[in-house]
């Protein structure tokens, strides 16, 4: 059984330009949840996404948001990027409402230069 | 709201040695409590939950969690590491009856020296 997948695993952008990172859920998992983590603040919800609704957004500004699609894979896009933004971006699936073990992928390192 | 305080930012110990990793939560309402692992540069993997019924639960690499309500804590231990322990551990709550959302300790980073 694949586990949760996260492309690109490496990304390089420049302050103001924008980025979309994409996550595959484990087969049969309907509901993914994002983080960021950063030496600084540590792992940081920032939202949950469950057949193709958001259920739960974390306190992050406008410039982060995020989708589902049908097949369960969710992208989170990133716009305007500022340097503090650079970090490493975690995307866990789980079965759905009620789950109780939350599979994370490797992850995407974005760097903003 | 919740928050977790994981005590220890580093603990230093030499291989075969026991070792704990202390966490400590607060929550006014009924929560979950999860240990996860994070080797270099990957995501991370769960070590072991505490949903509910007996209060010891363990992994199967030899790590155990004591669930304690009167101390609000969720402490992690191994009577004896190996050097492959070297990984930073993070501590987690969601609330019972909704699990959406994890809030995760700061991290405690566990070197293991041989």
């Amino acid at each position: 059984k694949a586990g949760v997948t996260q492309t690109p695993r490496y990304l390089i952008k420049t302050r103001g330009q924008q980025v979309t990172l994409s996550c595959s859920p484990i087969s049969g998992h309907r509901s993914v949840s994002w983080y960021q983590q950063t030496p600084g603040q540590g792992l940081q919800f920032l939202f949950e996404y469950f057949s193709e609704t958001q259920r739960n957004k974390g306190n992050f500004p406008g410039r982060f948001s995020g989708r589902q699609f049908s097949n369960s894979r969710s992208e989170m896009n990133v716009s305007t990027l500022e340097l503090g933004d650079s970090a490493l971006y975690l995307c866990a699936s789980s079965l759905g409402p009620g789950g109780t073990e939350a599979f994370f992928g490797q992850g995407t390192r974005l760097t903003v230069v | 709201a919740q928050s977790v305080t994981q005590l220890d930012s580093q603990v230093p110990v030499f291989e075969e040695a026991p070792v704990e990793l202390r966490c400590n939560y607060s929550s006014s309402v009924s929560v979950y409590l999860f240990w996860y692992v994070q080797y270099p540069n990957q995501g991370l993997q769960l070590l072991l939950k505490y949903l509910s019924g007996s209060t010891l639960v363990k992994s199967i690499n030899g790590f155990e969690a004591e669930f304690n309500k009167s101390q609000t804590s969720f402490h992690l231990r191994k009577p004896s590491v190996h050097i492959s322990d070297t990984a930073e551990y993070f501590c987690a709550v969601t609330l019972s009856y909704n699990t959406d959302k994890l809030i995760f300790g700061t991290g405690t980073r566990l070197q293991v020296f041989p």
